[in-house]
């Protein structure tokens, strides 16, 4: 099992503010994702990483940014946050188990909500 | 990548096994069947993939058809603490491809 942590869980934060949420992965996964999920709504992958300094859009377009300096660390940056940015987000990171074979594992979550 | 089809929802008695289906009629030879859960207000939760052989784990047991156009994963005994939001993709390249659409929410009643 991979042991993926995101802070803060939760926050709140005023309309304007820039923010930095953080992932930190400790198994040595290249891969890294960041995702984004309002309440009861499906998964949208808004950035990916194959390994360090290599960040990918994902199929939502989002106006946050990403970082990978470190393998184990992905964090995602809000430069002005805004209400529409309210949401949770979801950090993962992938082991490869052979060929094309790809698992995902999970952060618990950073439920953001912009005021 | 092929697209899948599965029930909005499901109900099914606590201690009684879990059959949740998975059409992926268009599924090509190469692309693997994955089952990820997602338990309320948490991230996704691996449970499972295979590509055409039947898989069990600690989790579930994964069921692939002959022809490889539909699945079944089963929890053989289910708890309360499945109700959750079962997905089911079947793709070969990376990660990023997985597609988390609706899933089948699966509700456990004592």
């Amino acid at each position: 099992e991979a042991d993926i942590y995101q802070t803060p869980r939760y926050l709140v934060i005023g309309t304007g503010k820039k923010i930095t949420l953080e992932c930190s992965q400790t198994m040595g996964h290249d891969k890294m994702y960041w995702y984004q999920q309002d309440p009861g709504m499906e998964l949208h992958l808004i950035h990916y990483s194959y390994g360090v300094n290599s960040t990918e859009k994902g199929d939502l377009s989002s106006e946050s940014t990403v970082s990978r300096i470190r393998t184990e660390h992905f964090p995602l940056t809000l430069e002005s946050a805004r209400p529409s940015h309210t949401s949770q987000y979801l950090c993962a990171s992938s082991e490869f188990t052979g060929g094309q074979e790809e698992k995902l594992f999970f952060g618990s979550g950073t439920q953001l909500s912009v005021l | 990548d092929a697209k899948t089809t599965q029930p909005t929802s499901m109900d099914c008695a606590e201690g009684r096994a879990a059959n949740l289906p998975c059409n992926h009629s268009t599924i090509s030879g190469n692309e693997y069947v994955y089952w990820y859960r997602q338990i309320h207000s948490q991230g996704p939760q691996y449970i499972i993939h295979g590509l055409k052989n039947n898989e069990t784990n600690e989790m579930a047991s994964l069921i692939i058809t002959e022809d490889r156009k539909s699945s079944t994963l089963i929890l053989p005994h289910a708890t309360l603490r499945d109700t959750a939001v079962y997905y089911c993709n079947a793709l070969s390249e990376g990660a990023q491809k997985l597609v988390f659409g609706q899933g089948t929410r699966l509700t456990i009643n004592p």
